[in-house]
């Protein structure tokens, strides 16, 4: 398998510009998060959809951000306009979800983000 | 509120050398307990959990032991090679299940040749 792929692995951007990430789950898994990672704050979860349903995004730091999956297979968190202080990292997760069981979380390898 | 308190960083240990991570947590009831490692470069990965008190969790050498009555989870690897050199994640889920992990700070690992 092939795991949770996430693109870009590095963005450098300038204050003002729209960024967007993307994030391909497991295949079968029916949850996905969006983490941030930061010195300051440590890992922080953003969103939560189940069955590309947002069900939690009690996370989201402020309206700049907004979290979209269209179909199980694809989703994107979008920052709009971007600043310096959401230079980050930031983790997509996928899980499968059984008979209301949270099971473990597979994170992808991250999107370093970078805003000048 | 929930929360999770690990040992600040960075640790430095030769090879072959004892491994302790402390870990604490606040929580009410019986929480869920995991160890998560994050190599350079990559996302974290589960490492090793208990879901109920005096259970260990053991993978790859490391281990540890869900402790009620001291609230911990401390991480232990007997002899730690340079392939170990990581950081490592304390976490919690809350009783009853849920998505939501609370993560610790992260302690980073660097073992020398």
């Amino acid at each position: 398998d092939a795991g949770v792929i996430q693109s870009p692995r590095h963005e450098v951007t300038e204050m003002g510009q729209e960024v967007t990430l993307r994030c391909k789950p497991i295949s079968g898994h029916n949850s996905l998060f969006w983490y941030r990672q930061t010195m300051m704050r440590g890992l922080e979860l953003l969103i939560y959809f189940n069955n590309n349903v947002p069900i939690d995004d009690s996370g989201m730091p402020e309206d700049r951000f907004s979290a979209k999956m269209p179909n199980a297979s694809f989703s994107t968190l979008k920052i709009q306009p971007s600043e310096p202080r959401d230079s980050a990292v930031y983790f997509c997760a996928s899980s499968l979800r059984t008979s209301g069981a949270y099971n473990e979380q597979f994170f992808g390898p991250g999107t370093r983000l970078t805003v000048l | 509120g929930n929360s999770v308190t690990q040992m600040e960083g960075p640790v430095t240990l030769s090879e072959e050398a004892f491994l302790t991570i402390n870990c604490t947590y606040t929580a009410t009831g019986y929480p869920s307990l995991f160890w998560y490692v994050q190599y350079p470069g990559e996302g974290l990965q589960l490492l090793l959990k208990a879901t109920k008190a005096d259970d260990k969790g053991s993978n790859k050498g490391f281990e540890a032991t869900y402790r009620k009555e001291t609230t911990s989870f401390h991480l232990e690897k007997g002899s730690v090679q340079v392939s170990d050199s990581a950081v490592y994640f304390c976490a919690l889920t809350p009783q009853g299940g849920t998505y939501k992990y609370i993560f610790g700070t992260g302690t980073r690992l660097k073992v020398l040749a």
